[in-house]
């Protein structure tokens, strides 16, 4: 199993363009998350999908969308990259039956918006 | 809403024992749970606490007061290689998605 997958590795934006975050976990996982991480900030919630066919808003979800393309795929949209978009975004997965509730993350993709 | 509140930095001697404190507020409150992060790395999951007490899983250990809002992790026996972040987090209050605390960096040094 390689868990959950994320692409790219490493991006560079100009102000005003758009990319799209790529993740995939093949654990049959319910829930699927997105978060950003910036120094000295810790893990942010961005958007999350507790189950197929539903998205919901975290913490920071302004200037990004979500799309849970089916079970197993889950993607981050910027329509209009920011500079203070530069982060490393993680993606993650939760199966809704465990009890202790872990989440397993990504490699992580590393993003600067200049 | 969801916060947590944990020391940023803490540092220690290889051997010795440390303990990283979080203090939380929730509306709901389902567990507290930790996470380790090393540099350039992605958070892995440590231990989860629904009930209070302690939980022991080898050098590591979690304690939660739910009449505190507070909890602990302990580090005993450090090594170098327990040199990284770690996380405490608390589920929102729907229960479907984890809220982390800022961070505690932990260095250790022989």
């Amino acid at each position: 199993n390689a868990g959950v997958t994320q692409t790219p590795k490493f991006q560079v934006l100009k102000t005003g363009q758009s990319m799209t975050l790529q993740c995939a976990q093949d654990m049959n996982h319910n829930s699927m998350y997105w978060y950003r991480q910036d120094p000295g900030m810790g893990l942010r919630l961005i958007y999350y999908s507790a189950s197929e066919g539903t998205t919901d808003k975290g913490e920071v979800p302004n200037g990004y969308n979500v799309s849970r393309l089916n079970k197993r795929e889950f993607s981050l949209r910027l329509e209009s990259a920011a500079p203070s978009q530069t982060s490393v975004y993680f993606c993650a997965s939760r199966d809704l039956g465990t009890e202790n509730y872990e989440q397993y993350f990504g490699p992580g993709t590393r993003l600067t918006v200049t | 809403g969801q916060s947590l509140e944990q020391p940023s930095e803490v540092t220690a001697v290889e051997g010795a024992i440390v303990q990283i404190n979080c203090t939380y507020q929730t509306s709901g409150f389902y567990g507290l749970s930790w996470y380790q992060q090393h540099d350039g790395g992605a958070p892995t999951f440590l231990s989860y606490n629904a009930l209070d007490g302690l939980e022991e899983t080898g050098r590591f250990s979690s304690f939660l007061s739910r009449s505190d809002s507070y909890g602990y992790l302990l580090l005993q026996e450090l090594q170098m290689k327990d040199s990284a972040s770690y996380f405490c987090a608390v589920l929102n209050q729907a229960g479907t998605a984890l809220i982390f605390g800022k961070g505690t960096t932990l260095s250790v040094s022989s």
